[in-house]
């Protein structure tokens, strides 16, 4: 069975660009997580799903960050304009709700570097 | 607020040696969750472990083992006869049902090394 898919793996980019990372959850599963992994703030929640709808984004660092789930199989995460500090390895997770709670199934991640 | 603290960050071994790895966690629910994650070198997370808060049985898995503690706060992770694929870094994470048990916080990590 597939993974969670993640593109693109690397993407450098110069500051002030947009930059769209996308996500393609396992089938089936009902949640969506954005995850932001650095060095000095380690893993960050960003945003997740249920069902296709946002419900909890407060980790979003702020307006430059957006997401959408448009429907269940993709999602995508966009910075816009992007800055060197937004640098970091994002990660798209997905899970099952019940007695799998919390059993997160990670994608490889997209490394980004904004210049 | 909920918090996980990882205190040791990296964590260097000869092979065969039994390896433990701390976390304490900080909770005002009385319903969470305590997972451990591995992270190797190619970077994707995997789950290793779930534990809900009323369920104090340390578990075993063929090497691995935990040791939940409510008491102190603590899940501790244990690795024995340690082996060079068992190199990678651990997260220990909460989630609190108050909170959405999905949403997970992970600690800072531990880098584990084992050498041959």
């Amino acid at each position: 069975d597939a993974g969670v898919i993640q593109s693109p793996r690397h993407e450098v980019t110069e500051m002030g660009q947009e930059v769209t990372l996308r996500c393609k959850p396992i089938s089936g599963h009902d949640y969506l997580f954005w995850y932001r992994q650095t060095m000095m703030r380690g893993l960050e929640l960003l945003i997740y799903f249920n069902n296709n709808v946002p419900i909890d984004d407060s980790g979003m660092p702020e307006d430059r960050f957006s997401a959408k789930m448009p429907n269940a199989s993709f999602s995508t995460l966009k910075i816009q304009p992007s800055e060197p500090r937004d640098s970091a390895v994002y990660f798209c997770a997905s899970s099952l709700a019940g007695i799998n709670t919390g059993e997160l199934f990670f994608g490889e991640g997209s490394r980004l570097t904004v210049l | 607020a909920q918090k996980v603290t990882q205190a040791q960050t990296e964590i260097s071994v000869v092979e065969k040696e039994d390896v433990t790895l701390d976390c304490v966690y900080e909770t005002r629910d009385t319903t969470y969750y305590l997972f451990w994650y591995k992270q190797p070198p190619s970077g994707e997370l995997v789950f290793l472990i779930r534990r809900n808060s009323f369920d104090e049985q340390n578990e075993i898995s063929g090497r691995y083992s935990w040791n939940f503690q409510k008491s102190t706060s603590s899940f501790n992770f244990t690795i024995t006869a340690s082996q060079v694929v068992d190199s990678a870094v651990y997260f220990c994470a909460l989630s609190e049902a108050l909170q959405g048990a999905q949403k997970l916080v992970f600690g800072q990590g531990t880098r584990l090394t084992i050498n041959p």
